[in-house]
């Protein structure tokens, strides 16, 4: 699987868009951008994927570089429940057995007032 | 929204002891789940690949042995662990794919603690 690095952690202002990056220098062209975030002792939360066109939900806004060797996940407006740490994860399409993912340390957010 | 469900949510056992941990895909069918581990202030750590009426497929480093998974339907998935001691104590949690989403669901979790 591809590396993905993350800063460690950011801080934003509720009500404000939070921009967390994510590189993924090594990335082939099969292999999809996730992001999921864990809010503290939950299970992961799906937020977004992409292949290499931006991509948008009622939870985020997924931007993908052309060259697809980075990315940028949007909130657009943050709130204090969105405090968690998300993680970025690269991974081949598919459900199977070899579409498992495998998480890095990931940015823990923290949404002030 | 598909949802995965665990029980128990917490469990405290002794050590030497063993201890089941059911994961339930409850509105769809899940041929593939997955077993992860939770160590305090660290990230998911995958532990193994839960295949419906096939063996498990194990992690390098994960005791096959210690760390018994079943499953024996398109809806559950278990995980035993046997002759637990205090090390084993963590978050354990499962998740799932649906059908042909991309979207890989994830249980709540089961923290375990080993006394």
């Amino acid at each position: 699987d591809a590396k993905t690095t993350q800063p460690t952690s950011m801080d934003c202002a509720e009500g404000r868009a939070a921009n967390l990056p994510c590189n993924h220098s090594t990335i082939s062209g099969n292999e999809y951008v996730y992001w999921y975030r864990q809010i503290h002792s939950q299970g992961p939360q799906y937020i977004i994927h992409g292949l290499k066109n931006n991509e948008t939900n009622e939870m985020a806004s997924l931007i993908i570089t052309e060259d697809r060797k980075s990315s940028t996940l949007i909130l657009p407006h943050a709130t204090l429940r969105d405090t968690a740490v998300y993680y970025c994860i690269v991974r081949p399409g598919g459900t199977g057995t070899a579409s498992k993912l495998t998480f890095g340390t990931g940015t823990r957010l923290q949404v002030t007032l | 929204g598909a949802v995965v469900s665990q029980h128990p949510s917490r469990v405290i056992c002794k050590s030497g002891t063993s201890v089941k941990i059911e994961c339930r895909s409850l509105d769809f069918q899940a041929t593939t789940m997955f077993w992860y581990r939770q160590f305090p202030k660290q990230s998911l750590m995958l532990m193994a690949t839960s295949n419906e009426g096939s063996k498990a497929t194990y992690e390098q480093g994960v005791e096959k042995d210690k760390f018994l998974i079943n499953h024996a339907s398109l809806t559950l998935s278990t995980l035993t662990v046997t002759s637990a001691h205090p090390e084993d104590s963590s978050f354990y949690i499962c998740s799932a794919y649906r059908g042909s989403s991309y979207e890989q669901y994830f249980g709540p979790g089961t923290r375990l603690t080993v006394t």
